[in-house]
């Protein structure tokens, strides 16, 4: 099974861009779905997009708008940004290996991300 | 949008008790239903998913079923570390999580 690791600043001001890094080992990212997902202090997942290898997307709609997923196969890695940020995206970000309908097999630790000034 | 609702939000119970959980999306979504456990400061794990396969490694006594709307994970027998937040998640078009059922000790 792969590991996953999100790395990324833990503090981000209000209005800037929020982006994180999730670096996949133990296997290559050139196959499969890879899922961002959030957790906001003491409530629920909150599922953010998801990118296929070859680079196709698929964003939550409330965030559409202001989410860019992006992948870097060359390292292995996959990419979250999200803009305008606000209070309301302080939450733990996970990074995740989604296998479609059998659901999402492999999670990162994941990485408080803070949104103040 | 798909939405997703779970019930109970809590419950609580003890050792040896059958545990089920229901999930029922707003409309059908097939059996592209999946479920998780998270435990307090750690990231969730698949416990079942296309609502009644058993994720590797996971005991038997976690089980789900259900199809189109309407879905359950059933505990056969609580052990002491099922005590935890159980989230369903909808695969069929994007990937909306419902809000949680947390079971704790009684």
């Amino acid at each position: 099974q792969v590991q996953l690791q999100e790395s990324g600043p833990g503090l981000v001001k209000p209005s800037e861009t929020l982006s994180l890094t999730c670096t996949v080992s133990g296997g290559s990212i050139s196959s499969y779905y890879w899922s961002w997902i959030r957790q906001p202090p003491g409530k629920g997942l909150e599922w953010i997009g998801y990118i296929y290898y070859s680079g196709s997307t698929n964003y939550n709609p409330s965030l559409k708008s202001r989410v860019t997923i992006s992948v870097d196969t060359s390292k292995n890695q996959f990419s979250l940004k999200l803009s305008s940020v606000t209070a309301a995206d302080t939450a733990v970000y996970y990074c995740a290996q989604d296998i479609s309908a059998a659901g999402l097999v492999g999670w990162g630790q994941g990485t408080l991300v803070t949104v103040s000034s | 949008d798909i939405q997703m609702t779970q019930s109970p939000s809590s419950l609580s119970a003890s050792v040896g008790d059958r545990v089920t959980i229901t999930c029922r999306a707003s409309q059908s979504i097939s059996s592209y239903l999946n479920w998780y456990q998270q435990k307090p400061g750690k990231a969730p794990k698949l416990l079942i998913y296309a609502a009644s396969s058993l994720q590797s490694g996971v005991p038997s006594r976690f089980s789900g079923s259900g199809s189109g709307t309407d879905f359950t994970l059933t505990i056969s027998s609580l052990q002491p570390e099922d005590f935890a937040t159980y989230y369903c998640q909808q695969s069929y078009s994007a990937g909306t999580f419902g809000p949680g059922t947390k079971v704790d000790i009684k």
